[in-house]
């Protein structure tokens, strides 16, 4: 079956550092990758994805290269701000299946700090 | 335009009793998941709906669980005599069909249950 695995948090940073969240997974068939974030208080939100191997996904300062070889979807980030404090979960969909359904990891919960 | 909303936001129910929560997905998005959030299991996929398609109901965790369509639109998730295993988050997401190539699926706020 198709499984998620993300480094354990939570991940506490300074304002600045630069962030790597890992996350490898296993698939059956050629998922798509996703990033998501939840903000406190707020809902799932789509941060990045890629949709073949190479791809890169990136949003506000955020990217994940989808890598076939090592099965992974690193998050990075140059420079974290407070306001990215947050929990970010890696996500896969296969259609080999059938139907589109997220798996996702365990989350990974990120404190930035002034 | 108007994103994926759920209702109630919260609900705290007795153990045994029934409940139903609703989904309203964004208009035009002909698929529609459940998923269930809580502490112990993350998140993790309950139903799925695609069009007129029999909806996948892989990963609903027991029978005390059904999800209905109606019309295509709105959806229902009923928990028949619910236990205190139950009480997570729920949340809704719609997407586009599968086949556009559009697999983002936009999240509802979700609907906090407490089964007391």
């Amino acid at each position: 079956g198709n499984s998620v695995t993300q480094m354990e948090g939570p991940v506490t940073l300074s304002e600045e550092a630069f962030l790597t969240i890992n996350c490898t997974y296993t698939a059956t068939g050629y998922p798509s990758l996703f990033w998501y974030v939840q903000y406190p208080g707020e809902g799932l939100q789509l941060l990045l994805k890629a949709t073949k191997a190479d791809d890169k996904g990136s949003n506000k300062g955020f990217e994940a290269t989808y890598r076939k070889e090592t099965t992974s979807f690193h998050l990075e980030k140059g420079s974290v701000q407070v306001s990215d404090s947050a929990v970010y979960f890696c996500a896969l969909s296969d259609l080999t299946g059938g139907g589109n359904k997220l798996t996702f990891g365990t989350g990974t919960q990120l404190k930035v700090e002034l | 335009g108007a994103g994926v909303s759920q209702s109630p936001s919260n609900k705290v129910t007795e153990k045994g009793k029934d409940v139903e929560l609703r989904c309203d997905p964004i208009s035009g998005h002909t698929a529609l998941y459940w998923y269930r959030q809580s502490l112990g299991q993350g998140l993790e996929f309950l139903i799925y709906f695609q069009g007129n398609s029999a909806p996948d109901k892989s990963g609903l965790p027991s029978d005390r669980f059904s999800a209905e369509r109606t019309g295509g639109s709105v959806s229902t998730l009923t928990i028949q005599r619910t236990q205190q295993e139950d009480s997570a988050v729920y949340l809704c997401a719609s997407s586009l069909a599968l086949n556009s190539g559009a697999y983002e699926q936009y999240f509802g706020p979700g609907t906090r249950l407490t089964v007391t």
